[in-house]
């Protein structure tokens, strides 16, 4: 069945630094693929999406690229602050546009 | 507009009590979906409604869970009874799909159940 893979965390940056949070996926067909983020204390919001392969989705200075030759949509950001401290779930959604999450990954920025 | 609306935030009860959640979609979204989300873990669906019809159940354990829409609009969520693994936080979410294409759904807050 349809699933999402995400490198485990907790990742731990300094303010400014560059960040990649990987996510593969397998699924059939052409799914949509979509990261979440879940701030302390609060529900998922929709970060980016992406609805067919090579679609960039971008959004806040993050930004991710399906890529179907690899089955993957790794989320980066360029230079993180501390208020992006926060819980990143991947996603895909199916035909039925039921979606499937990752085990999530926790970011810590330390200024 | 108005998000997703879930109530109540939290609750604790004892195992084998009952309990239940309700949900208020977004105006407008046709598909409802309830997520279980243990801590540390990423949410996993347990059911999915299309109008006051259900399009996926297959991982809600229906000899203590089951929820209803009635009227394609508010849902509500039972646990009867509860068990110690049930400590969750229950998401519910609606969405907006055109066609076969997913854009994303709207979460609301959740509702964080402590079993005792």
């Amino acid at each position: 069945g349809n699933s999402v893979t995400q490198m485990e965390g907790p990742v731990t940056l300094s303010e400014e630094a560059f960040l990649t949070i990987n996510c593969t996926y397998t699924a059939t067909g052409y799914p949509s693929l979509f990261w979440y983020v879940q701030y302390p204390g609060e529900g998922l919001q929709l970060l980016l999406k992406a609805t067919k392969a090579d679609d960039k989705g971008s959004n806040k200075g993050f930004e991710a690229t399906y890529r179907k030759e690899t089955t993957s949509f790794h989320l980066e950001k360029g230079s993180v602050q501390v208020s992006d401290s926060a819980v990143y779930f991947c996603a895909l959604s199916s035909r039925n546009n039921d979606m499937r999450f990752g085990a999530g990954t926790r970011l810590t920025v330390k200024p | 507009e108005a998000g997703v609306a879930q109530s109540p935030r939290y609750k604790i009860i004892e195992k084998r009590q009952s309990v239940a959640f309700w949900c208020n979609p977004i105006s407008g979204h046709a598909t409802l979906y309830w997520y279980q989300q243990i801590l540390g873990q990423g949410p996993k669906l347990l059911i999915q409604f299309q109008n006051n019809g259900v399009v996926d159940d297959s991982q809600l354990p229906k000899d203590r869970f089951s929820a209803e829409r009635l009227k394609g609009v508010d849902s509500t969520l039972k646990i009867q009874p509860a068990k110690l693994e049930d400590s969750a936080v229950y998401l519910c979410a609606s969405s907006l799909n055109r066609g076969a294409v997913n854009y994303g759904y709207t979460f609301g807050s959740g509702t964080r159940l402590t079993v005792v």
